[in-house]
């Protein structure tokens, strides 16, 4: 059973240009976090979807950032005309459970590593 | 909203015990989390309280206490592997997301 896997772990990207970032949940989970996490610090929420449904994207900017998690095929997190601020680590986490339900933890992906140049 | 507040910065001495605290505040709590990321690495899941107490999973333990909003991750006969930061997390109940804090980095001296 394969972990929660993120692609590409690198992606270099110029100032103006679009980053698209994937993201393949575990086996049977249909939950999807996106965290972006700055060197030296936290993580910080960005989007919580599931399939075909974006539940809370309360942690994204209003501009430039997107999320989906279609049906078929991984979640992608996308970012238009990249600027050097949006340089940092982009991590996936997928979670099996619903709305309500008792919490058992979130599987991390190794993340993309977003360079702005 | 939350706010989850814990230490930037923990030193330490190589086999000695540690505990790191968490306060958080939630209107919804569903859990609280304890994650260890390593630098460029991944977060990895160390535990998981939902009710009040104690868990012991070999060297780590976790504590809960609801009414005051407050968790510590205890480290036992620590290791220098041990030197990473540790994230606490927590879950809300309505929404299921889960927020953390920024993290404590802990520092092993040999």
């Amino acid at each position: 059973n394969a972990g929660v896997m993120q692609n590409p772990r690198h992606l270099v990207r110029r100032r103006g240009q679009e980053a698209r970032l994937r993201c393949s949940p575990m086996k049977g989970h249909s939950h999807v976090y996106w965290y972006r996490q700055l060197p030296e610090e936290g993580l910080k929420f960005m989007v919580y979807l599931q399939k075909e449904n974006i539940i809370d994207e309360s942690g994204m900017p209003k501009e430039r950032f997107s999320a989906e998690f279609p049906k078929e095929g991984p979640s992608i997190l996308r970012i238009q005309q990249v600027v050097r601020g949006d340089s940092a680590a982009y991590f996936c986490a997928s979670s099996p459970l619903g709305q309500g339900a008792m919490g058992t933890e979130a599987f991390f992906g190794q993340g993309t590593r977003l360079t702005v140049v | 909203g939350q706010n989850i507040d814990q230490p930037t910065e923990m030193t330490a001495t190589e086999g000695a015990i540690v505990q790191i605290n968490c306060t958080y505040q939630t209107s919804g709590f569903n859990g609280l989390f304890w994650y260890q990321q390593h630098a460029g690495e991944a977060p990895t899941f160390l535990s998981y309280n939902v009710l009040d107490g104690l868990e012991e999973k070999g060297r780590f333990s976790s504590f809960l206490s609801r009414s005051k909003g407050y968790s510590y991750l205890l480290l036992k006969e620590l290791q220098m592997k041990d030197s990473a930061s540790y994230l606490c997390a927590v879950r809300d109940y309505r929404d299921d997301k889960i927020i953390f804090g920024k993290g404590t980095r802990l520092h092993i001296l040999p």
